[in-house]
């Protein structure tokens, strides 16, 4: 049973389209993240979600918008990518901010 | 924003040997928290520490929260290939998402 799941694991597309990064917890936590990591693997927040609502909004273009349909779900959706967006998107989830987190696999975005 | 400086960098040692490397903040965290990232996966949650000065073992690993709660340590005794990879500290706060170190690369030489 996988914990936190994304989906897809690998996402190559080509500058100006749109994409989605799914993600869902069966862990039955409040609290949801985006995380984004870059080519020298720096962790850095980007959304958090508490029972469907968003918490935490880091200095992020607004061509990323997440959703959360439900408290097990976050959805990230990418406008108009460009090619700093290349990264490795995790999501993650936890009891409170300052529990410790369970991460997903990851989705690997490249974008050529 | 707010970072954490986690050193060091990069270590190479031999297998059997024993690893240390901790982090520390201009801020103070209610929690310190150490994860290893394994290639092609999500970081993976080693120790937690709540307390303020707290000390807890998980197997070979011993992670300590300072008592400024501006720092914390990791060490790994004996240390095995398998624990190759990225070892990140991260703290944090009530209100805020997890702060996370750059991050210590272990190479293992068997």
């Amino acid at each position: 049973d996988t914990a936190v799941s994304q989906t897809p694991k690998y996402l190559v597309t080509q500058m100006g389209n749109d994409k989605s990064i799914k993600c869902e917890q069966n862990l039955g936590h409040d609290t949801m993240y985006w995380y984004k990591q870059d080519s020298k693997k720096f962790l850095k927040i980007m959304f958090s979600y508490n029972n469907k609502e968003l918490i935490i909004n880091e200095t992020v273009p607004n061509r990323f918008s997440p959703k959360s349909p439900d408290k097990a779900h976050l959805n990230l959706h990418i406008n108009s990518l460009e090619l700093g967006d290349s990264a490795v998107y995790f999501c993650a989830s936890s009891q409170g901010f300052d529990y410790g987190y369970t991460f997903g696999s990851g989705t690997r975005l490249t974008v050529v | 924003g707010q970072q954490l400086n986690q050193s060091p960098q990069s270590m190479f040692i031999q297998e059997g040997e024993d690893v240390s490397m901790n982090c520390t903040s201009s801020s103070i965290f209610n929690t310190w928290l150490w994860y290893k990232q394994d290639p092609g996966e999500g970081p993976v949650l080693l120790i937690a520490l709540y307390k303020a000065g707290e000390l807890t073992s998980n197997g070979r690993l011993t992670a300590q929260f300072g008592i400024t709660r501006k720092d914390s340590f990791l060490n790994i005794s004996a240390s095995i290939p398998s624990d190759v990879g990225i070892y990140f500290c991260a703290g944090g706060k009530a209100g805020t998402a997890l702060i996370f170190g750059k991050g210590t690369t272990l190479s293992v030489s068997s």
